[in-house]
């Protein structure tokens, strides 16, 4: 079946510490990868995404994401958390018409 | 400009009742995109409206229906409640139908069905 996996359900880092929140989709051929992003009491919203061109992709807030189609992966990462960076965060692939969500990743960073 | 707004923002049903969600998307967009949202399944897709018309449909029963007015309002409705119907149930709108615009979240209903 075709599917999203984020690894990690729960990440707690430290201030400071580097994150990367793992996606892999089990789609061949074009894609279109989205991360979004839901703050505690606020409703989701776009962080970056990658429709083509580089692969290495900047959203908001210091985030970026890498495609590395060989392994069908989407990985999203920030060199330095910040405690207003705790949250969940959602991998998302088009295919097609077709839009599906994993199940997310709790982000909890102590200060 | 106002978000997309979502009502109500909680409700109470029983098993066999019917329910309707209520979508205001944000103004000048025509599409509406609705999601439920559970712990244990995440976020899954229910269907799209664009201009009053259905075009894509995720994987869940005929229970779950919705439509879309032509001022792009939304509404979707479920029918015959069952306890695993409880759920955050999320709106989206954005410009166009398909995804290369982003999507902006509402804040979403909570259903929980006793």
């Amino acid at each position: 079946a075709q599917s999203v996996s984020q690894h990690n359900h729960h990440v707690i880092l430290s201030e400071a510490a580097s994150l990367e929140l793992g996606c892999n989709y089990s789609y061949g051929g074009t894609v279109n990868l989205f991360w979004y992003v839901q703050y505690p009491g606020q409703h989701l919203q776009l962080l970056l995404k990658y429709f083509s061109g580089d692969p290495l992709v900047k959203g908001i807030k210091g985030f970026e994401a890498e495609f590395i189609k060989s392994k069908f992966s989407f990985n999203l990462r920030k060199p330095s958390v910040q405690w207003s960076d705790t949250a969940e965060y959602f991998c998302a692939v088009i295919r097609g018409d077709k839009i599906i969500f994993g199940k997310g990743t709790r982000l909890h960073i102590l200060p | 400009k106002a978000g997309v707004t979502q009502t109500p923002r909680y409700l109470i049903k029983t098993r066999g009742q019917q329910v309707t969600l209520s979508c205001s998307p944000i103004s000048g967009h025509r599409s509406v995109s609705w999601y439920q949202q559970t712990p244990g399944q995440g976020l899954q897709f229910l269907f799209e409206y664009f201009s009053e018309t259905q075009r894509n449909k995720g994987n869940f029963p005929g229970r779950f229906s919705g439509r879309q007015f032509s001022n792009s309002r939304s509404e979707m409705n479920v029918s015959t409640l069952e306890l695993g119907d409880s759920a955050l149930y999320l709106c989206a709108s954005s410009l166009a139908g398909g995804y290369n615009q982003p999507q902006h979240f509402g804040d979403g209903t909570r259903l929980s069905i006793l």
